[in-house]
Formats: structure tokens, sequence, C-alpha cells
């Protein structure tokens, strides 16, 4: 099984959608969950922390399960700079590697007007 | 907003020679990492670094790569012989303590001819 695993994309929404992107992770000690996005041949940019009970951030929820160790991210009402590419990261989670992010492959995301 | 910068944004360099790529981490940023996105794939973990001693490395960070904090602002990574296949974006990462948020730079493209 893939340390970090995505949907591969791309999905290609109108404007305006509700979409919906999961991931799943293969480490259980892992400890730190985020959603980043990344422009094209840009920097990854933090979009969320994920905690257990969930959080949102205006137009974007994440969620978290444990148990599964799945996350996920939905972003309603997409807007056309909502297009990227949406990677879910994971820290190793133990010891001395608990900076150590891995990165799935990352899901492309195009809102179209 | 503090940000993490580096230069340069591209470097270009014949295979066998040495390369340089500096950071300047969040100036109260504690620790420091080097990813490296490969085009097309998923942004890899090189090496973290913490109180001026490598805190962890990937299978990928082998005895060609090495990291300095030769003063208190800069954060460098050297390659000492490049290889075709380190053709790569270098990101820099820092972070106030370990499992917290990572903050990226823009990156230094490396084009090795």
């Amino acid at each position: 099984r893939k340390e970090v695993e995505q949907d591969p994309g791309p999905f290609n929404v109108p404007e305006g959608a509700t979409v919906a992107f999961n991931c799943t992770y293969s480490n259980s000690a892992s400890q730190s969950f985020f959603w980043y996005r990344q422009d094209c041949r840009k920097e990854p940019k933090l979009l969320m922390s994920v905690y257990s009970s969930g959080n949102e951030d205006g137009r974007f929820t994440a969620q978290l399960n444990r148990a599964s160790q799945y996350i996920s991210l939905l972003i309603r009402d997409s807007k056309l700079s909502d297009s990227a590419t949406y990677l879910c990261v994971v820290n190793r989670g133990y010891g001395g590697s608990q900076g150590n992010l891995i990165f799935g492959k990352g899901t492309k995301l195009s809102v179209k007007p | 907003e503090p940000e993490v910068t580096q230069t340069p944004s591209h470097q270009v360099t014949q295979m066998g020679q040495e390369v340089i790529l500096r950071c300047v981490p969040i100036s109260n940023h504690l620790y420091f990492y080097w990813y490296r996105q490969i085009l097309g794939q998923k942004v890899e973990f090189l090496v973290s670094f913490y109180n001026n001693e490598i805190s962890e490395k990937s299978e990928i960070f082998d005895d060609q790569f090495s990291v300095e904090r030769p003063d208190g602002s800069n954060f460098t990574l050297k390659i000492r012989s490049t290889k075709l296949e380190d053709s790569a974006m270098y990101f820099c990462a820092s972070s106030e303590s370990t499992g917290r948020i990572q903050y990226f730079g823009a990156g230094t493209r490396l084009s090795v001819l």
C-alpha cells in the first residue's frame, strides 16, 4: 500500500460545483495531517490542517477518520481560482521523523466557467 | 507575512559540477527541511535539520548531498557532483517545531545538462 494515496483525477467541474477529494494513508503512527494546494510549477501552499473533529474554513471542509486512515477535503461553490493540484500530506509520525512530510501525488482540479 | 526565500530560482549546471542551493527560513523557525519534486512526480522528503544537525534523511539523501547552516539566517543544500537525475525542483521549508505546519519557499529549479 502506498504511504499516501489519492484519487488520481483530474477532476473537471463547472464553477459553483461541489467537489470532494479523498486520501488514505498507511502509517497509523502519523499525527499531523494537511491539505496543501500546488499551482503549476509552484511551491506547495498550506490550505488547511486536518483534525479528528473535522474543520471548516469558508468553502473548504476537511475530515479525518483515524480508524480508517482516511482524509477528505470538500470544496463547495468552486471558483475558477480553485483550479490547482490538491496534495494530501501526512507526517511520518514517530520520533525524529515527526517533521518529515509524506506527500500524495495530488489530484488535479480544473474549474471551468 | 514572513516567508521562506530561496535562491536562485533556476540553476543550470553541467553533470559532475557542484551546486549550492540557498534558503532563508522564516526567522523564528527552528526546524528546516529540503524536499525535491521531479517533474510530474510527487514531492519527496530529503532531509530535516534542527539544532545545527541533521535530524533525519531519506534514502535519496546520499553522500553526494550535504546541508549546512553557515550563519544565523541561511540554510544550504549542496550537491557535490550532480547527475542528470538530480534535475528537479528543490523546495526548502521551515517550521516552528516538529510536527507543526511547514512553510515552503518558491523553490529552485535545478537543470543538470
